[in-house]
């Protein structure tokens, strides 16, 4: 299958701080990504909709300016997780449709906020 | 508000057994619908996707589908300790390519 890179794979960080987090589609073009939540025995929660080129959808209450997606390029979309609080705290993963909608997911990144 | 419901489990079964997986959408309008496998601390990984009514077989796995019934299965045939798993049911939406996820059916295959 398709191949979807994310890093960094784990972050911990202090309350207050900034974190960014980037996915790339290794060996596809993506104009489309996804960003997902996923809280410990929790299923995936989508939290938005990265777009290359335009803004970012996001999902019912997912903070636009607490979570900050840009799609860079055909193959990049970062998410910056603005002033992390420890409620933060999650496994984050990205996800790019090829094919027949088809959606590979990258291996995660799993943010700790202290 | 689209739904996908899945039995959360943990569903226990002997090795060798078949495993069945169950899940149901509220979009009837969804097309494509897939089961993806998530081990602890992992992310998903795509196992099947189906979009017709009927059975699907790849290697030990049979997805069925019931558009009519809106309903979606996973047959795990001679079920193997490395199986132990989450399995997440996943419907695309019609719009957006978005995909809703069930809240997964945790698979213990005992030895």
């Amino acid at each position: 299958g398709a191949v979807v890179s994310q890093h960094p794979s784990r972050v911990i960080c202090k309350s207050g701080t900034s974190v960014k987090i980037e996915c790339r589609s290794l060996d596809f073009q993506a104009t489309t990504m996804f960003w997902y939540r996923q809280f410990p025995k929790k299923s995936l929660m989508l939290m938005a909709t990265s777009n290359e080129g335009s803004k970012a959808t996001y999902e019912q209450g997912v903070e636009k300016d607490k979570f900050l997606i840009n799609h860079a390029s055909l193959t990049l979309s970062t998410l910056t997780v603005t002033s992390a609080h420890p409620e933060d705290s999650s496994f984050y993963i990205c996800s790019a449709p090829t094919g027949r909608d088809t959606q590979y997911f990258g291996p995660g990144t799993r943010l700790t906020v202290l | 508000q689209k739904e996908v419901e899945q039995n959360s489990g943990p569903l226990s079964v002997p090795e060798g057994a078949i495993a069945s997986l169950n899940c149901t959408y509220s979009d009837r309008g969804s097309q494509s619908f897939f089961w993806y496998r998530q081990y602890s601390g992992k992310s998903p990984e795509l196992i099947m996707s189906i979009y017709s009514n009927g059975d699907k077989e790849d290697g030990r796995f049979t997805a069925q589908l019931n558009k009519a019934s809106q309903y979606v299965s996973l047959l795990i045939r001679d079920s193997q300790p490395s199986d132990s798993a989450t399995y997440l049911c996943a419907v695309l939406l019609d719009q957006g390519g978005k995909l809703i996820f069930g809240q997964g059916t945790e698979l213990s295959v005992k030895p």
